[in-house]
């Protein structure tokens, strides 16, 4: 089965600082990959994917996450991260297993920025 | 583009009665609408999945007697937690994409159900 790991619960990043959300992942063919933020007590939003191509993908927001094959990793990242970023993040993965067409969500990172 | 929107944003009721919960998809059409349930500082949990004019597929674990979901257009989709009890106490979260799951899923707001 198709998986994503999220190895931080909490991610605390002082505010104009580069941030990183670590996501591994363990597919089993080609991965399709996003990111998706959820902000208090809303839905969540689409930040970027990854089906194939250049290994950094950009996304909204300022953030960029890239892909890398040999370390099954697609962290997020952002070059100056802003309080209003602070939020929780999800890292996903596409599973088309057993005639399912759905993404699997990993348990989530609290970003914190702190001021 | 792409918005969804869920009704109610948050209901109080009392343990026995039936919520209805509905997701709508505003300007786009839904071939697939997903229902969602994450508990406090917790990840979703995938609850079932529906087709436009198909029955739901639901994950394993949940009582499909107990959250009655409807695709009946596309555009709409309903949830409705039968005689609900406190445990069922939850913030509900529908998402709607078109296509496969390449494409990205797109999510309302969700609703906190409070069950006294």
């Amino acid at each position: 089965a198709q998986s994503v790991a999220q190895p931080e619960d909490q991610v605390n990043v002082a505010e104009g600082n580069p941030l990183t959300v670590k996501c591994t992942y363990s597919v089993s063919g080609n991965p399709y990959l996003f990111w998706y933020v959820q902000y208090p007590n809303r839905g969540l939003q689409f930040l970027l994917k990854y089906i194939t191509g250049d290994n950094l993908v950009k996304g909204s927001y300022g953030f960029e996450a890239e892909f890398n094959k040999s370390q099954t990793s697609f962290h997020l990242k952002k070059p100056s991260a802003l309080v209003s970023d602070s939020a929780l993040y999800f890292c996903a993965v596409r599973d088309i297993g057993g005639g399912d067409d759905k993404i699997i969500f990993g348990k989530g990172t609290r970003l914190h920025i702190l001021p | 583009g792409a918005v969804v929107s869920q009704h109610p944003s948050w209901v109080i009721c009392k343990s026995g009665t039936s919520v209805k919960i509905e997701c709508r998809s505003l300007d786009f059409q839904a071939t697939t609408m997903f229902w969602y349930r994450q508990f406090p500082k917790q990840s979703l949990m995938l609850m079932a999945t529906s087709n436009e004019g198909s029955k739901a597929t639901y994950e394993q674990g949940v009582e499909k007697d107990k959250f009655l979901i409807n695709h009946a257009s596309l555009t709409l989709s309903t949830l409705t937690v039968t005689s609900a009890h406190p445990e069922d106490s939850s913030f509900y979260i529908c998402s709607a994409r078109t296509g496969n799951s390449n494409q990205p899923q797109h999510f309302g707001d969700g609703t906190r159900l409070s069950i006294l």
